[in-house]
């Protein structure tokens, strides 16, 4: 059983296109991330959700914007992508805002051409 | 804002015990985690320090020293499957966590 999944798990697209990255947790969790891992391995939060509610925002462009239909469910939609933005995408979750642990999901590697 | 150091690479043989440090500059910090990723795969949760000391689990134990803003990973006992990166990160304000930027172990037979 899949704990944290992620779709699609690679993206190749041209600059100036709008994707979406979705995730889904099965563990009950109340809380989802996500990451963004450049090629130098830096893993660096961007957003979280708890119950819903956008509890952190960190400095990230405004083409980025995340979406929580559900508890379990936390999507990303990137419009007008740049070079900048191939990363490696990680969704995670955890139980609780305030968890020491976090599950992540496989990934979607996003290269934009 | 927050910095963490980690190295970038270290290197060990089977069976050897390995320490992976990570020193961090915070403000509002609350705990130190450990993370391990293989090539390709997500990271996966290790340990987690919120009071000064060691903590163990397994081959793995993890220290944490809140007055010297430091803390390590040890890993006993190596094993090639351990090879790896291995992030540390810190707990901020609560409830949000920076990374480091990972040591990559190689374990050599």
């Amino acid at each position: 059983d899949t704990a944290v999944s992620q779709t699609p798990k690679y993206l190749v697209t041209q600059m100036g296109n709008d994707k979406s990255i979705k995730c889904e947790q099965n563990l009950g969790h109340d809380t989802m991330y996500w990451y963004k891992q450049d090629s130098k391995k830096f893993l660096k939060i961007m957003f979280s959700y708890n119950n819903k509610e956008l509890i952190i925002n960190e400095t990230v462009p405004n083409r980025f914007s995340p979406k929580s239909p559900d508890k379990a469910h936390l999507n990303l939609h990137i419009n007008s992508l740049e070079l900048g933005d191939s990363a490696v995408y990680f969704c995670a979750s955890s139980q609780g805002a305030q968890a020491d642990t976090q599950y992540f999901g496989p990934g979607t590697r996003l290269t934009v051409l | 804002g927050q910095s963490l150091e980690q190295p970038s690479e270290v290197t060990a043989v089977e069976g050897a015990i390995v320490q992976i440090n990570c020193t961090y500059q915070t403000s509002g910090f609350y705990g130190l985690s450990w993370y391990q990723q293989h090539d390709g795969g997500a990271p996966t949760f290790l340990s987690y320090n919120a009071l000064d000391g060691l903590e163990e689990t397994g081959r793995f134990s993890s220290f944490l020293s809140r007055s010297d803003s430091y803390g390590y990973l040890l890993l006993q006992e190596l094993q090639m499957k351990d090879s790896a990166s291995y992030f540390c990160a810190v707990r901020r304000n609560f409830n949000k966590f920076y990374f480091g930027s990972g040591t990559k172990l190689n374990v050599k037979p």
